[in-house]
């Protein structure tokens, strides 16, 4: 274990299904990112909070919505995915100075 | 053309060999990571760089900022070395933001 835990480790879910991504850290850092990894492609940054604070939206279609309720718990909520939208999404911490904490990933296929 | 570069992309090798991971970046940077990725998806930070050299083990990374410019090596590769390394730089632009490379497929036979 890292110390950044993500759950459920693998997803299957239909394109009209509504689930979410959970990340948690007790690292007491205060930066947390979401990332995609799609095959073949390298890591994308898809959002990054700062002390439960949005501070960048990489251009990510709506049906992503995150969520940072406080600094230790991170969530990405699905909604009307794609089928290309499978992909590995990892969740990161970071306290604020290089260093990265990344999390086991979520392994999601919508079919 | 990506802002990361890693060559090459797949390696095999022999267990015992001197193995080499190259990664070239085209943006000013504050620092580069060298991550390594089990096949279960998990990712795990190895090293973290300015400038200069470090050295954890078996693994040695390199950098030489002129060149924008990485290396890194793995000493008397073992079959659980087997894993998809990647470069990562965080740019002096996008402080938080990590820019990675495609990775490399690692795989050290017995």
């Amino acid at each position: 274990e890292t110390g950044v835990t993500q759950t459920p480790r693998h997803l299957v879910m239909g394109m009209t299904n509504k689930k979410s991504l959970k990340c948690e850290q007790h690292l007491g850092h205060n930066a947390m990112y979401w990332y995609k990894q799609s095959a073949k492609k390298p890591l994308e940054l898809m959002f990054v909070y700062n002390f439960k604070e949005q501070t960048e939206n990489n251009s990510v279609p709506s049906r992503f919505s995150p969520e940072c309720p406080n600094s230790s718990h991170l969530f990405l909520h699905l909604h009307t995915l794609q089928p290309e939208d499978s992909a590995l999404y990892l969740c990161a911490s970071s306290p604020g100075l290089p260093g990265y904490t990344f999390g086991s990933g979520t392994r999601l296929t919508v079919v | 053309k990506n802002e990361v570069e890693q060559s090459p992309q797949n390696l095999t090798a022999q267990e015992g060999e001197f193995i080499t991971i190259n990664c070239s970046y085209s943006v000013g940077i504050s620092a580069l990571h060298w991550l390594q990725q089990h096949p279960g998806g998990g990712i795990v930070s190895l090293f973290m760089l300015s400038s200069g050299k470090k050295k954890h083990g078996r693994l040695i990374a390199t950098i030489n900022i002129q060149e924008k410019h990485s290396s890194l090596h793995i000493t008397a590769s073992h079959p659980r070395d087997s894993a998809v390394y990647i470069c990562a730089v965080r740019s002096i632009q996008g402080a938080q933001k990590l820019v990675f490379g495609q990775g490399t497929r690692l795989t050290i036979n017995p």
